[in-house]
């Protein structure tokens, strides 16, 4: 079945670089691929759904990438501040396949000031 | 609309207690999931009904960990006995039937600490 592996698990950087978490998957026929936040104590909050129609999508301070050749989906978190601070999970899913997605391990960011 | 609700929040148990985990989806979806939560696994999945249904029973976990759907607002999930090791924090999450986009509604879970 699919597997999903994200990169890196922890990441620490100062307030206003750049973030980058990366996942690749393995099942090609993978279609549906989002991004979920997870604060501390907190549940998972949609961040974005990407489908491999799109290969950039922007949000608010952030961009997604998906590169179906590679089979690589990625976030980067332009301009990190303190509020960013959390672990990011990275889900794929495929077509017909009844809302069932594979997560990413996750990468707990961290945004120093 | 209301989220998806979890109880309880937090449970302690001893090593070969009973547990059940309780889950209200969001009204109208049909689809539920549980899944497991740890650090260095991060989400895996337990089981997931659509319509109430079975349709998925995560292989590992099939001989101590039953989840059971006996209306379609509510959920239980089973641990017994417990051990150890089910330390985890256990998250159900929805889905709205024929959305087919996959995007899951997640409650905030639950913490079961097991002595």
């Amino acid at each position: 079945g699919e597997q999903v592996e994200q990169r890196p698990p922890h990441l620490s950087v100062r307030e206003g670089d750049s973030a980058f978490i990366t996942c690749t998957y393995t099942d090609p026929n993978s279609y549906y691929f989002f991004w979920y936040k997870q604060e501390p104590g907190a549940s998972l909050q949609l961040l974005m759904k990407v489908f491999s129609s799109t290969e950039i999508n922007e949000g608010q301070g952030f961009t997604v990438l998906l590169n179906k050749k590679d089979k690589r989906l990625s976030l980067n978190l332009t301009a990190a501040h303190p509020g960013d601070s959390a672990a990011y999970f990275c889900a794929a899913g495929l077509s017909g396949s009844f809302n069932k997605l594979t997560f990413g391990a996750g990468t707990r960011l961290a945004v120093c000031p | 609309d209301a989220g998806v609700t979890q109880t309880p929040r937090h449970e302690v148990a001893e090593k070969g207690q009973t547990i059940i985990l309780k889950c209200e989806p969001v009204s109208g979806h049909n689809d539920l999931f549980w899944y497991r939560q740890t650090k260095i696994q991060g989400l895996e999945l337990l089981s997931y009904f659509r319509s109430k249904s079975l349709m998925e029973d995560g292989g590992a976990f099939k001989d101590r960990f039953k989840a059971e759907m006996l209306n379609s607002s509510f959920s239980t999930l089973k641990i017994q006995p417990t051990e150890p090791k089910d330390s985890a924090v256990y998250l159900c999450a929805s889905s709205r039937l024929g959305s087919n986009t996959g995007q899951l509604y997640f409650g905030e879970g639950s913490k079961l600490t097991v002595l």
